[in-house]
């Protein structure tokens, strides 16, 4: 158990819907990443937080958005969502303090469109 | 933005035989290389890392070299087992952790 929480692990839902993701990552841990992972493919980067401020993007799309909360549990939301959404979706956690720079993986969320 | 290159995409090997897994990044600034194995239908999982201010890191059957030059890195597996079969990525990372970019991955798979 890396410590990183994801929920839901599965979700199946239709063409055009809105789904959110969430990510509760290890204790301490200021840093968020999210990943898109599509079948038998590499690890897409989608974005980044430190502690509540966006810290970098990758190749998000705009019908994508995320945000990190607070308590630092974030959220990734997909809307509009197209098959080609389909994938496993992770998230990890980074303490990005000294060198303490490891990101720990979530169990992934697996997105089914429908 | 960083791009990570990753070859060879699939490896077999023999048990007991070495793996070497090759990868190139194009940000200079890039300064943290952490290497991850992916099981299927699982996490990915860290093995090794490497510093850019270290040209050489070891961890029993495992060792990674860098080379800033070059913009280039490596994964070594020695006395390769069957359980070493898996996915394997390399991630660059500038400021130490932000932004990780991940190579397409290799899939290694260690004949019995």
């Amino acid at each position: 158990d890396s410590g990183v929480t994801q929920t839901p692990k599965h979700l199946i839902t239709a063409t055009g819907q809105r789904v959110t993701l969430r990510c509760s990552p290890r204790s301490g841990d200021l840093s968020v990443y999210w990943y898109q992972q599509s079948l038998d493919q590499g690890l897409q980067f989608l974005i980044q937080y430190y502690n509540g401020e966006e810290r970098a993007k990758g190749n998000i799309l705009e019908r994508f958005s995320a945000q990190q909360f607070p308590d630092l549990h974030s959220e990734l939301n997909l809307s509009s969502l197209e098959l080609g959404d389909s994938a496993l979706y992770f998230c990890a956690s980074s303490a990005l303090q000294g060198l303490n720079t490891e990101a720990f993986f979530g169990q992934g969320t697996r997105l089914t469109v429908v | 933005g960083e791009n990570v290159e990753q070859h060879p995409s699939t490896l077999s090997v023999q048990e007991g035989d070495s793996a070497v897994i090759k990868c190139t990044y194009s940000d200079s600034a890039s300064n943290y290389f952490p290497w991850y194995k992916q099981e299927l239908g699982k996490r990915p999982q860290l093995i090794i890392d490497i510093r850019s201010n270290v040209g050489e890191k070891k961890d029993q059957r495992i060792a990674v070299t860098l080379n800033k030059t070059a913009k280039h890195f490596s994964l070594h597996i020695t006395e390769t087992q069957p359980e070493d079969s898996a996915v394997y990525f390399c991630a660059a990372s500038i400021n130490y952790g932000q932004n990780f970019v991940f190579g397409p991955g290799t899939r290694l798979s260690v004949l019995p």
